[in-house]
């Protein structure tokens, strides 16, 4: 109930093309939080979301709040090489836990 | 560089022994969080610890325990470690103990028992 169901697992794409990817889940979160994972490193925090149907822009990223507060998506628009990585969605629940997604792995081919 | 600092980087150990992982937040953060991430898998939370105290529990296993120091630093301890237990820990701070809110990540302690 309270697990991140983060789609789709893994994306294969052309330069230039525009991304999506989400996160369900059947449990209500205060905080919606997307991550970068490049290899070998710590996940970086791309984007936070605090507010029911908050649209946030980070560049040519965009990620929303979903109105339910049990969902979330990002988009990357008109993707370049140095995108490729793995994308991590994460919630904060009501009593401070956090959950991850399992992650996105983006590939980008030139 | 997020600030956050884990040690060691890299850490190898045979199966049954007992390992310490270090993590220094960033300067001004009151919480630290523990992650485990096995190969190629996503980020299970472990623990949550705000000001030295326990303030959340993930899938923590009991042969895993963990404190935080009056300095704010914290120490994850893995005992009678098994194979399965090889995977990246990472740890994460922020300032709020309302949750992980802006959380940083350090870059990770790399763990390998055979």
């Amino acid at each position: 109930g309270q697990q991140l169901n983060q789609s789709p697992q893994s994306m294969f794409i052309q330069e230039g093309e525009d991304v999506s990817m989400n996160c369900t889940s059947s449990s209500i979160f205060n905080t919606w939080l997307w991550y970068k994972q490049d290899p070998g490193e710590g996940p970086v925090l791309l984007i936070a979301l605090y507010k029911a149907g908050e649209l946030t822009s980070n560049g040519r990223l965009t990620a929303q709040f979903g109105i339910t507060r049990k969902d979330s998506f990002l988009n990357i628009s008109a993707s370049i090489p140095s995108d490729v990585g793995i994308y991590f969605c994460a919630g904060q629940l009501r009593n401070n836990d956090m959950r991850f997604g399992a992650g996105t792995r983006l590939t980008v081919k030139p | 560089d997020s600030g956050v600092t884990q040690t060691p980087k890299h850490l190898i150990t045979a199966t049954g022994q007992r390992v310490t992982l270090r993590c220094s937040p960033r300067s001004g953060d009151l919480s630290v969080y523990w992650y485990q991430q096995s190969l190629d898998q996503g980020l299970q939370f472990l623990i949550q610890y705000y000001n030295g105290e326990e303030r959340a529990k993930g899938n923590i296993l009991e042969r895993f325990s963990a404190q935080q120091f009056p300095d704010l630093h914290s120490e994850l301890n893995l005992s009678s470690l098994e194979l399965g237990d090889s995977a990246l820990y990472f740890c994460a701070s922020s300032a709020s103990g309302t949750g992980a809110r802006e959380a940083f990540f350090g870059q990770g302690t790399r763990l390998t028992v055979v």
